[in-house]
């Protein structure tokens, strides 16, 4: 499956670091999301995009920083980030943001912050 | 907040056993979805159900949506090595486009 493509796969960083996350679609999709899945624990949705535009922030922190150039693109900028924030980030597009529609999820950033 | 309980978190059948997993809300759902996410995987859609009440077959899976909206099922008849991996439900709250997972179900299958 290569609807949706995630890079790095894997990303070990340090907590001064800065990195990014990259998702991008090809299926034309209208919706895109950032998700943190960690061990024990259901998925957390991050961030919600609609049409280039942010809708929905779920109380993150402002170590992550989200950005949207293009309905296809999206990207996760990683800052100063803790050792909790380990985890599988995974990236999701929908037609649109309204609940009937399926999300499909890329394979996930490994992230480790040491 | 809407929060979706998913029971039991585990589950380990031998080869040709039927496996059950239930999914709860605290609130009435507008829909309710439910995905597979393979070992090493990411979640892939399996089934969306709307209705009331509503049951959708696909091949040994049977979905059941409760007549409240308020819980789901998911059951596998003979279950095969196949369906190993961790079964989640979501759903979305009136007036929310927000879907929230369930915690996952993890199914074991013992050849």
């Amino acid at each position: 499956e290569t609807g949706v493509t995630q890079t790095p796969r894997h990303l070990v960083m340090g907590m001064t670091n800065k990195k990014s996350l990259k998702c991008e679609q090809h299926l034309g999709h209208n919706a895109m999301y950032w998700y943190k899945q960690s061990a024990k624990k259901p998925l957390e949705l991050m961030f919600v995009y609609s049409l280039e535009e942010r809708v929905e922030n779920n109380s993150v922190p402002s170590r992550f920083s989200p950005e949207c150039p293009n309905s296809s693109h999206l990207f996760l900028h990683l800052h100063t980030l803790q050792p909790e924030d380990s985890a599988l980030y995974l990236c999701a597009s929908s037609q649109g943001t309204s609940f009937s529609y399926e999300q499909y999820f890329g394979p996930g950033t490994r992230l480790t912050v040491t | 907040g809407q929060q979706v309980m998913q029971i039991p978190q585990y589950q380990h059948v031998q080869e040709g056993e039927d496996f059950t997993t239930y999914c709860n809300s605290s609130t009435t759902l507008s829909n309710i979805q439910w995905y597979k996410q393979r070992p090493g995987g990411h979640p892939v859609f399996l089934i969306q159900l709307v209705k009331s009440g509503e049951v959708k077959k696909q091949k040994r899976l049977t979905f059941q949506f409760g007549e409240a909206k308020k819980n789901s099922s998911l059951h596998i008849t003979a279950t095969q090595t196949t369906d190993v991996g961790t079964y989640f439900c979501a759903g979305s709250g009136a007036g929310s486009y927000q879907l929230t997972f369930g915690k996952g179900t993890k199914l074991s299958v013992i050849p």
